[in-house]
């Protein structure tokens, strides 16, 4: 599996933009960019993926860089509900019905602190 | 929906203890996933069952049993718990075996092997 990089932690203020950046520069042209949070105590929660246009929900709006090696996800207005770990995954979209399909690489992700 | 319920939410046991965890999904979602989270690190896939009927191995599955025993249910067993699995469990489901429908996860157990 392709590998991402994300910084350890940010801080951000309450009701202020935040921009969570993730490398993948060894991405391959078939791996689904996906974000999931997990917030304290709770399991991961889907937040949004996509492969090369930028993408939005409710929750967020996924950038990706026109040559696919980073990507940023972007809270509009940080809430202190947003205070959680931020997970960036490459899924493979050619998954083999033999192999390991639901084996996301979540990593260690960006621990996001949000202050009032 | 109640989404993924596990149960229970802590445990302790000793070592050598057996034990089961509970998972159930009221989504109608085909796959199920157990994980494990230690501390510092990310979520490590144990066992996944892709349809009711059939189970594979993950990541780490050595002292782990796994039962999907209807399309709601998939139970993770420890035999004979030992202190390296003291950890966070996460159940997890999908809907289908598409590429990138979501995982929804429970919100985990937490166990401790003395």
């Amino acid at each position: 599996d392709a590998k991402t990089t994300q910084p350890n932690s940010m801080e951000s203020n309450e009701e202020e933009p935040v921009h969570l950046p993730c490398n993948h520069s060894t991405i391959s042209g078939t791996d689904y960019i996906h974000w999931y949070r997990q917030l304290p105590s709770q399991g991961p929660e889907y937040v949004i993926h996509g492969l090369t246009s930028n993408v939005n929900n409710r929750m967020a709006s996924l950038a990706i860089a026109e040559d696919r090696k980073s990507s940023t996800l972007i809270l509009h207005r940080a809430t202190l509900r947003d205070a959680a770990v931020y997970y960036c995954i490459l899924r493979d979209v050619i998954e083999n019905y033999g192999g390991s399909q639901g084996n996301l690489i979540f990593g260690k992700g960006t621990k996001l602190s949000v202050k009032p | 929906n109640a989404g993924v319920t596990q149960t229970p939410k802590f445990q302790v046991l000793k070592t050598g203890q057996s034990m089961t965890l509970q998972c159930a999904q009221d989504m109608n979602h085909n796959s199920m996933y157990w994980y494990r989270q230690d501390p510092g690190m990310g979520l490590r896939l144990i066992y996944y069952s892709a349809s009711e009927g059939t189970t594979d191995k993950g990541e780490v599955p050595n002292g782990y049993n796994v039962s999907r025993l209807n399309k709601r249910e998939f139970s993770l067993r420890l035999e004979s718990a030992a202190p390296s699995q003291t950890s966070v469990y996460f159940c997890a489901s999908r809907e289908d075996r598409g590429y990138n429908s979501p995982l929804h996860f429970g919100n985990g157990t937490r166990l401790t092997v003395t």
